[in-house]
């Protein structure tokens, strides 16, 4: 499995709604990352994870808060959202042990629209 | 500053022939190199990766080559063919405890049939 899995596809919430974004891989992957893409611009780092803590927060708002329940499960709960925060929302994860095929690796995002 | 940066915007090229996607970047400190391709609606596609320590690599109809002393990375896609029609992001990578990423903007490729 040389996969990254991110489910919904695709989520529409209303602003007073709480929803969650997942993301899994069964690579063995070690590190695991959310970005934020906004249209016709690159990925913009959010979270990482590395062995299942949290890493590197950047400078996210707290109406984002990321869990990583396992190696392999990565979430995103999204809780009073702005219409601002609508965007393709991105996991990805990587090994972390330095190797001939560094193996990073995104999944094809949640298309998230906020009402 | 870290940047990693494109030179064109857009790039249009006939079915058939030779693309060619620049990037610039400013940190010395990038481990190693991606081309991305993002389709429509997509995730980032990996392409291919270069080592900081090697000039060149190819893959299935793709090179990639790296000019450390003047920071230039590019992007060769042979024979273009219509499905190569994204947008093509090239990045650095500095590894740590994680892969710290650092995009570039993007060239936006079309192919004309």
């Amino acid at each position: 499995d040389t996969e990254v899995t991110q489910t919904p596809k695709h989520l529409v919430m209303g602003m007073t709604n709480k929803k969650s974004l997942k993301c899994e891989q069964h690579m063995g992957h070690r590190a695991m990352y959310w970005y934020k893409q906004k249209a016709k611009k690159p990925p913009e780092l959010m979270f990482v994870y590395s062995y299942e803590k949290l890493s590197i927060n950047e400078s996210v708002p707290s109406r984002f808060s990321p869990e990583c329940p396992n190696s392999s499960l990565l979430n995103l709960h999204l809780h009073a959202l702005q219409p601002e925060d609508s965007a393709l929302y991105l996991c990805a994860s990587s090994q972390i042990v330095s190797a001939t095929n560094y193996g990073y690796t995104f999944g094809s995002g949640t298309r998230l629209t906020v009402v | 500053g870290e940047s990693v940066g494109l030179h064109l915007p857009t790039l249009s090229v006939q079915e058939g022939d030779n693309s060619i996607i620049n990037c610039a970047y400013s940190n010395s400190a990038s481990d190693y190199f991606i081309w991305y391709k993002q389709e429509s609606g997509k995730g980032p596609q990996f392409i291919i990766d270069i080592r900081s320590n090697m000039d060149k690599r190819q893959g299935q109809r793709v090179t990639v080559l790296l000019n450390k002393t003047v920071k230039h990375l590019s992007l060769q896609i042979a024979a273009t063919q219509p499905g190569d029609s994204a947008v093509y992001f090239c990045a650095g990578v500095m590894k740590t405890s994680y892969d710290k990423v650092i995009f570039g903007p993007g060239t936006s490729l079309s192919v004309i049939p």
